[in-house]
C-alpha cells in the first residue's frame, strides 16, 4: 500500500511569507506527526495528532506555526511570516494506534528554504 | 545536557566487521527505544525497536538495552557497503502513540 506523502517535496519562499506544507498518512493510520530535522540533526517533535486533535503541540517552537488535521486523515502544517531559521527539511509520520508497539512511519518530507 | 545523545561520528568500519553504535539517554521515565537509519536526502526507517533491557536480535541487527545505565545500542553485524546511512536513536516515554526524542544520529560508513 502507498506510504506517507507529503507536498511540495521542495518549497522555496520569501522571508515574511506564509507557506503551507502537507501530509497524507498511511491509510487507516489515527495518529500523524510532524517533527523538523535540520542540517546534522536528528528529527525534532512539532506536534502529533490523535485524530482530528492536537493531542501533543508541545514542540511547535512559537505562535507562527500551525497544524490542522481537520477530518482526521491528511493533515496540514502551517507557518506564517517564515524566518530564515525555518529553513529544514518537515518529516510526517503516521501509526496505527492500539498496534502493538505502534510504529512510526516517516513521509519523504518537505525541503523547506527561507530566503 | 541534551536528552539523547549519541557520537556524531563519522564512524568508519572496515566491510564485514561488526559497527558498534552507542546511545545515552536522561529521561529515566523512558520506555520505548528505537533505531532508525537515515539514508542521505530521505526519511528515517525504523530498524529495530527495543522496549525490556537485554539483547534484541534481527538478522544482523542487535540491539542492546540496559535502563539502569540509560544506555542504548546498534550492533551490525558482516557490514555491507549498503549499511553506510546515518543511524538515529530515539527514545519515548510511551508504549502507546509516541513523540519521540531523537539523538543527533551517528554517520556510519563502511569501507569495501
Amino acid at each position: 500500500g502507498a506510504g506517507v506523502s507529503q507536498t511540495p517535496s521542495n518549497k522555496v519562499t520569501e522571508k515574511g511569507k506564509y507557506v503551507e506544507l502537507r501530509c497524507d498518512p498511511i491509510s487507516g493510520h489515527t495518529a500523524l506527526y510532524w517533527y523538523r530535522q535540520s542540517l546534522g540533526q536528528g528529527p525534532e517533535f512539532l506536534i502529533y495528532f490523535q485524530g482530528t486533535g492536537a493531542a501533543d503541540d508541545s514542540g511547535l517552537p512559537n505562535d507562527r506555526f500551525f497544524a490542522v488535521r481537520p477530518e482526521g486523515s491528511v493533515s496540514t502544517l502551517k507557518i506564517q511570516r517564515t524566518e530564515r531559521g525555518d529553513s529544514a527539511v518537515y518529516l510526517c509520520a503516521s501509526s496505527l494506534v492500539g498496534s502493538p508497539r505502534e510504529t512510526q512511519y516517516f513521509g519523504p518530507g518537505t525541503r523547506l528554504l527561507v530566503l | 545536557q541534551k536528552e539523547v545523545e549519541q557520537n556524531s561520528g563519522p564512524l568508519s568500519v572496515p566491510e564485514g566487521a561488526i559497527a558498534s553504535l552507542n546511545c545515552t539517554y536522561s529521561d529515566r521515565g523512558s520506555q520505548s527505544f528505537f533505531w532508525y537509519r537515515q539514508y542521505s536526502g530521505k526519511s528515517p526507517e525504523l530498524i529495530m525497536s527495543i522496549y525490556s533491557n537485554g539483547d534484541k536480535e534481527d538478522g544482523r541487527f542487535t540491539a542492546q538495552l540496559n535502563k539502569a545505565s540509560q544506555y542504548v545500542s546498534l550492533l551490525i553485524r558482516d557490514s555491507q557497503p549498503s549499511d553506510s546511512a546515518t543511524y538515529l536513536c530515539a527514545v519515548s516515554r510511551d508504549q502507546g502513540a509516541q513523540k519521540l526524542v531523537f539523538g543527533q544520529g551517528t554517520r556510519l560508513t563502511i569501507n569495501p
